[in-house]
């Protein structure tokens, strides 16, 4: 069975530019989770995304905004990017989403805002 | 505000030693922790988890300890191995959020 993954693997961008990731789950699974990664911060939660539905967010601002497709494939857009969002974006599948099932990562996009 | 905190960013252990990473939260309405590794360009992986109803939980070479009431609970890895090196992550959650709060990692090194 395919694991979760995630496109582009490395992304540069410039301040004030957006930018498009990318996550596919692995098949059959419904529920998509985004963290951000930075040293010092841990993985944060972003948001999660189940049968196309955001169900979950935490507490970024709205220039962080995601989606997610009849397939599952979710996709998580970030606005007027800023230095500070330079950080590893993790994206994490699971059947239902919920605590009794097991989230499984992809390996992440590093994204670089120059 | 960091509800889950990993003070240690790093460890070294010898090879056969005891490894023990530890994670403190200031939530007391957390009553399900999880425990990550993570080795680099990889995504977290699960590795054991635990029940706010349970104390301690084993899985081979790994024990996840919880006392509750010092809002701690700690990862034992016994004998610990260089494939044992990795960043670990401690997570909480509780049953009415279903959100994961992550701590800040800490990296363990086995050495030879």
């Amino acid at each position: 069975k395919a694991g979760v993954t995630q496109t582009p693997r490395y992304l540069i961008k410039t301040r004030g530019q957006q930018v498009t990731l990318s996550c596919s789950p692995i098949s059959g699974h419904r529920s998509v989770s985004w963290y951000q990664q930075t040293p010092g911060q841990g993985l944060q939660f972003l948001f999660e995304y189940f049968s196309e539905t955001q169900r979950n967010k935490g507490n970024f601002p709205g220039r962080f905004s995601g989606r997610q497709f009849s397939n599952s494939r979710s996709e998580m857009n970030v606005s007027t990017l800023e230095l500070g969002d330079s950080a590893l974006y993790l994206c994490a599948s699971s059947l239902t989403g919920g605590l009794n099932n097991e989230q499984f990562f992809g390996p992440g996009t590093r994204l670089t805002v120059l | 505000d960091q509800q889950v905190k990993q003070n240690s960013p790093s460890l070294s252990v010898q090879e056969g030693r005891i490894s023990i990473l530890n994670c403190d939260y200031t939530n007391s309405m957390f009553d399900y922790f999880l425990w990550y590794k993570k080795y680099p360009a990889e995504g977290p992986t699960f590795l054991i988890s635990i029940s706010s109803i349970k104390d301690k939980n084993e899985d081979g070479r790994f024990t996840v300890f919880l006392n509750k009431s010092a809002k701690h609970l700690s990862l034992h890895i016994v004998p610990s191995q260089p494939g044992d090196s990795a960043v670990y992550f401690c997570a909480a959650s509780s049953y009415n959020t279903d959100k994961l709060i992550f701590g800040t990692g800490t990296r363990l090194q086995v050495f030879p």
